[in-house]
């Protein structure tokens, strides 16, 4: 069993708010990503992080942000919502076993926002 | 970029019936994942594959990691209707290990019939 948190689960925000979900995990995981994912559709890559201080663009351009201050934590960031931001947002992590093993990802629940 | 291609896009299923899915990639994985999905959720990891030819059972569900390295395949046995949701497959591409980057297929909806 994973211990991958989000919050909030549910979120409801008008136009050019900013917003910050939340992502925690409690497993020590070094690696941590931020997907984006519509309704019944795959999932895309936005942010990934390896470690502390460490953030990299994922393979779906966003206009979000993130940060990994601590190793359990990585938020990601809205300046200022729209409309086109409205989606899933799902955190996962995973920890290298090394280079022989490859990561398995583990995922929160994920944050449904919706921008009007 | 790379893609994973899946396979059905859905099935609509009796109780009790087998189910069968699977996964294609034009290049060589070294790492094959299994994750459900429900509605509103985030995806759960059903199965792990490490090696080609691993052939892995969870309960019900069955998945090899094909010999080429290439593909995959998930079974599940005598269907109930708790199966029901949205089944991806995942892979690493050789070379990505030091990322733990991902690459999702497209996703299989599966509704099962009581």
């Amino acid at each position: 069993e994973a211990d991958i948190y989000q919050t909030p689960r549910y979120l409801v925000i008008g136009t050019g708010k900013k917003i910050t979900l939340e992502c925690s995990q409690t497993m020590g995981h070094d690696k941590m990503y931020w997907y984006q994912q519509d309704p019944g559709m795959e999932l895309h890559l936005i942010h990934y992080s390896y470690g502390v201080n460490s953030t990299e663009k994922g393979d779906l351009s966003s206009e979000s942000t993130v940060s990994r201050i601590r190793t359990e934590h990585f938020p990601l960031t809205l300046e200022s919502a729209r409309p086109s931001h409205t989606s899933q947002y799902l955190c996962a992590s995973s920890e290298s076993f090394g280079k022989s093993v490859t990561d398995t990802q583990y995922f929160g629940p994920g944050t449904r926002l919706t921008v009007l | 970029g790379q893609q994973l291609n899946q396979s059905p896009q859905s099935m609509f299923i009796q109780e009790g019936e087998d189910v069968s899915m699977n996964c294609t990639s034009s290049s060589i994985f070294n790492t094959w994942l299994w994750y459900k999905q429900d509605p509103g959720e985030g995806p759960v990891l059903l199965i792990a594959l490490y090696k080609a030819g691993e052939l892995t059972s969870n309960g019900r569900l069955t998945a090899q990691f094909g010999i080429t390295r290439k593909d995959s395949f998930l079974n599940i046995s005598a269907s109930i209707p708790s199966d029901v949701g949205i089944y991806f497959c995942a892979g690493q591409q050789v070379g990505s290990s030091n990322t733990g980057k991902l690459i999702f297929g497209q996703g299989t909806t599966l509704q099962v019939k009581p």
